[in-house]
């Protein structure tokens, strides 16, 4: 089976760099995704780390150490607008999430 | 496109009761997923379909949930029996096979049984 840890509640101040923590056990793996919710929303796609290493998309970026079981999502330059749930998801033949990490910005 | 679509978006049961949902995805898109998502918490996987296999059903999903896609298009949920602990937000996203790990979701169902 499938376990993510993830930190419940982050908050951070606008304009400033925050980095969301993933670590994942798993019996398969293909890669790491990231996903977006806002309060009564759906989740939305961010990134995906196949390999090791750093993804960049705009302001978010995220990471991947295989070895370590260990991922990031880091988001720049942080906006009102990026208040929300991040959920890292463990891709193997199904998709697993993690429980997610609410984001709060402040002014 | 107009995205992933799901009908109703709310519904009011009371227990006992069977309710069914349903699921249109992106059209070009052969997977689909069925999510369960309460508060505070992860989307948590029930099901999902390529095409129209159910190729892999959640072990803690009871024998009261049935999913199908009968023509590998939309899809139904159907829970028998409803309890108040079926109470949840579901959740349907549709992906291409080879790109799994992009899912694109519906707005959900949200489910209250009384």
């Amino acid at each position: 089976g499938q376990s993510l840890e993830q930190p419940s509640e982050v908050t951070a101040v606008e304009g400033a760099i925050v980095q969301i923590n993933c670590t994942y056990q798993t019996s398969g793996f293909y890669g790491l995704s990231w996903y977006q919710q806002h309060d009564g929303g759906a989740p939305t796609f961010l990134s995906y780390n196949a390999l090791d290493g750093l993804e960049e998309t705009g302001r978010f970026s995220s990471f991947l150490s295989r070895s370590d079981s260990y991922g990031y999502l880091l988001l720049q330059e942080l906006q009102m607008k990026d208040s929300a749930s991040y959920f890292c998801a463990v891709c193997y033949q199904k998709v697993t999430f993690g429980t997610g990490t609410k984001l709060q910005v402040i002014p | 496109d107009t995205g992933v679509s799901q009908d109703p978006r709310h519904k009011i049961t009371k227990r006992g009761q069977n309710v069914t949902f349903r699921c249109d995805p992106i059209s070009e898109h052969n997977r689909l997923y069925w999510y369960r998502q309460t508060l505070g918490q992860g989307p948590e996987f029930l099901t999902y379909f390529q095409n129209e296999a159910q190729l892999e059903k959640s072990r803690l999903l009871s024998d009261r949930f049935s999913a199908e896609r009968p023509k590998g298009s939309f899809s139904t949920l159907e829970i028998q029996r409803t309890e108040q602990g079926d109470s949840a937000m579901y959740l349907c996203a549709s992906s291409l096979a080879q790109d799994a790990y992009e899912q694109y979701f519906g707005p959900g169902t949200r489910l209250t049984v009384t």
